[in-house]
């Protein structure tokens, strides 16, 4: 079975501060990875994902994750934050077999940005 | 190409009814999954149609049930409604097989239970 740790609930930052969003997973096969985000009221919006390859990943608004084996984690990453960045920020892991390809999600991280 | 849309946005019942969500999946795309989102938590998987058939299931009773049509849109049934089932109800949809996982999200609906 897997699971997403999303290691803090809520991270305040100023704006224009660089922020990093933690997580961890588990799986017992090979995984694909995805940062997703949902503003209020709304559904969510694909950021950026890991399929294979490079560990490193770029993403939209500035975003990028970078996978990391050893350690199951797939943090985000944004050098320069802006208040539009205010939002829930989801982890989700799929293990890709066959046809099913079912997200497993961690419970989100509130990013607030302060002026 | 269109994005994936879900009717209605907001949806009121009362424990013990019944309600059907629908959702139409993104341009070109062929599978349907939906999640359930209560409130403050991630999305979790009910289930996942594939050519009509439901192709993997999670955590949830028989009450939850879906149907997908020849167009690939998708309909979620609960039947006995409780109040734990409010929540927002999400729809993604894919394209299988092509390898990249990849599920593009609907806005969702938001189904309260009084």
């Amino acid at each position: 079975a897997q699971s997403v740790t999303q290691l803090d609930s809520q991270v305040p930052v100023f704006e224009e501060a660089p922020v990093e969003l933690r997580c961890n997973y588990s799986s017992s096969v090979s995984v694909y990875l995805f940062w997703y985000v949902q503003y209020p009221n709304q559904g969510l919006q694909l950021l950026l994902k890991y399929l294979s390859g490079s560990t490193l990943v770029k993403g939209i608004n500035g975003f990028e994750a970078e996978f990391n084996k050893s350690q199951t984690s797939f943090h985000l990453r944004k050098p320069s934050v802006h208040i539009s960045d205010t939002a829930e920020y989801f982890c989700a892991v799929s293990d890709g077999g066959g046809s099913n390809y079912k997200l497993t999600f961690g419970k989100g991280t509130l990013l607030t940005v302060n002026p | 190409e269109t994005g994936v849309t879900q009717s209605p946005t907001h949806l009121i019942k009362t424990r013990g009814q019944q309600v059907t969500l629908r959702c139409s999946s993104q341009s070109g795309h062929n599978t349907v999954s939906w999640y359930q989102q209560a409130l403050g938590q991630g999305p979790q998987f009910i289930f996942q149609y594939y050519r009509e058939e439901e192709n993997g299931r999670g955590n949830f009773p028989p009450r939850f049930s879906g149907l997908q049509f020849p167009n690939y849109s998708s309909e979620l049934n609960v039947n006995a409604l409780e109040l734990d089932d409010s929540a927002l109800y999400l729809c993604a949809s894919s394209f299988v097989p092509r390898g990249t996982d990849t599920q593009y999200f609907g806005p969702g609906t938001r189904l309260t239970v009084l």
